[in-house]
């Protein structure tokens, strides 16, 4: 079964509406995880590193303003879309790490957003 | 600066044929893992395989193989006798453990395996 889920797996909003998006490691402690930006098409790109307690890491060119990352706990990360606009539709991805380096990385399933 | 090249876009074939995407990675750091992840049309990311770079061994499991090879940079993987089933977009990532487990993907090569 899943061990890191998503919820929604699909939403679809109106420009202007902020919408969250959730990543849960469901049996076990991630202390790190990472959101992922996939256009049609196209590959997957990172967007920040989301560390339980402490400030997102985003990369370069990501709107921290824009795109809104929570990790309050051990089991949960958040990305808030804010003021969503059609360009930002996208597939976004999240993984997470139980902490051992360079493995041990498990994908969710994936949140289509779509702007209208 | 570390960098994944796929440099086939889209490969087709017809069933049973055996077919190698190929992989190129560039990195400044020694230690460093490799993998390969395929995505249905469904958008999940299936894991295949992560390698670290201190083993160079080939690996085959069942119709899949994989090539590294430090000296060419290269993490190649091949699908043999392919299978309808085996159509979908393919990823090979590099990560660099620097206390991240961030992913760098490549573009992706997009398979098509006919009937």
């Amino acid at each position: 079964g899943a061990v890191v889920s998503q919820h929604p797996s699909r939403v679809i909003c109106k420009s202007g509406t902020s919408v969250k998006i959730e990543c849960r490691s469901l049996d076990f402690q991630a202390t790190t995880m990472f959101w992922y930006r996939q256009f049609p098409k196209q590959s997957l790109m990172l967007m920040a590193t989301s560390n339980e307690g402490s400030k997102a890491t985003y990369e370069q060119g990501v709107e921290k303003d824009k795109f809104l990352i929570n990790h309050a706990s051990l089991t949960l990360s958040t990305l808030t879309v804010t003021s969503a606009h059609p360009e930002d539709s996208s597939f976004y991805i999240c993984s997470a790490s139980g902490g051992r380096a360079g493995g041990e990385l498990f994908f969710g399933e994936g949140s289509r957003l779509t702007v209208l | 600066a570390q960098k994944v090249t796929q440099a086939q876009t889209e490969i087709s074939v017809v069933e049973k044929e055996d077919v190698t995407l190929d992989c190129v990675y560039e990195t400044r750091d020694t230690t460093y893992y490799l993998f390969w992840y395929k995505q249905p049309p469904s958008g999940e990311l299936v894991f295949l395989i992560r390698r670290n770079s201190f083993d160079e061994q080939n690996e085959i499991s069942g119709r899949y193989s994989w090539n590294f090879q430090k000296s060419t940079s290269s993490f190649n993987f091949t699908i043999t006798a392919s299978q309808v089933v085996d159509s979908a977009v393919y990823f090979c990532a590099l990560s660099a453990p620097r206390g991240y487990n961030k992913l760098i993907f490549g573009a992706g090569t997009r398979l098509a395996v006919h009937p």
